[in-house]
């Protein structure tokens, strides 16, 4: 069964404190892995897709990064606007479509 | 969210009636999605379009019906909502199939069932 686990549910940081966000993936075949950001009462906004392992991609303070088994997302000097709650999700090579969503990482940057 | 609207926004209803939630898309995508999200679960699947009058179940149909009569328009219906429906429910649609696709989400609707 494909599933996606991310950790932790909840990160609070100092403003300037860098870290990382887990997304542990089994899927059958991955044909792509989706990060998202969704703000409070709005939908999830696109960020990244990874497709093959060692692939990066960046924007801004964000650095996504893919292995076989898990995506990291990386918050290089994190500002109190990147306060979100982040979502990856997966799309299996046998899926039309389709992607299974994470439960979600909330981040709260501090001024 | 532009190109996708949801309606309503906003719904409170009771216990055995029915409700319809519409999604509107202006980018001409053949693909569109209703997911619902509730703590705890994150975002799930309720059902898909890859086209007019073609739909398919998610991994949480159960309860829901959809309709896709033109390719602009998905409708979700409750037939009988229960309380365990309420949730914030989310349409989203993406021009590429079986392809690594980005779906650009609508806002969200938000329904309590009392």
């Amino acid at each position: 069964e494909d599933q996606v686990t991310q950790s932790p549910e909840a990160l609070r940081l100092q403003e300037g404190e860098s870290s990382s966000l887990n997304c542990s993936y089994t899927v059958s075949g991955l044909r792509g892995l989706f990060w998202y950001r969704q703000d409070p009462g709005k939908g999830p906004e696109f960020l990244f897709t990874l497709y093959s392992a060692g692939e990066e991609k960046e924007k801004e303070r964000l650095k996504a990064t893919l292995t076989k088994k898990e995506s990291f997302l990386h918050i290089t000097a994190p500002k109190p606007e990147d306060s979100a709650t982040y979502l990856c999700a997966v799309q299996a090579s046998s899926n039309t479509g389709k992607l299974i969503f994470g439960q979600g990482t909330t981040l709260q940057v501090k001024p | 969210d532009a190109g996708i609207t949801q309606s309503p926004r906003h719904k409170v209803t009771e216990t055995g009636t029915p409700v319809t939630l519409r999604c509107h898309q202006t980018e001409n995508h053949r693909y569109m999605y209703w997911y619902r999200q509730d703590p705890g679960h994150g975002l799930r699947l309720i059902h898909y379009s890859y086209g007019v009058k073609d739909t398919d179940k998610g991994e949480v149909s159960d309860g829901y019906s959809v309709s896709r009569s033109k390719t602009e328009d998905f409708l979700l219906t409750l037939e009988s909502a229960t309380s365990s429906q309420t949730s914030v429910y989310f349409c989203a649609i993406s021009g590429r199939g079986a392809g690594a696709n980005v779906l650009t989400f609508g806002a969200g609707s938000r329904l309590t069932v009392l």
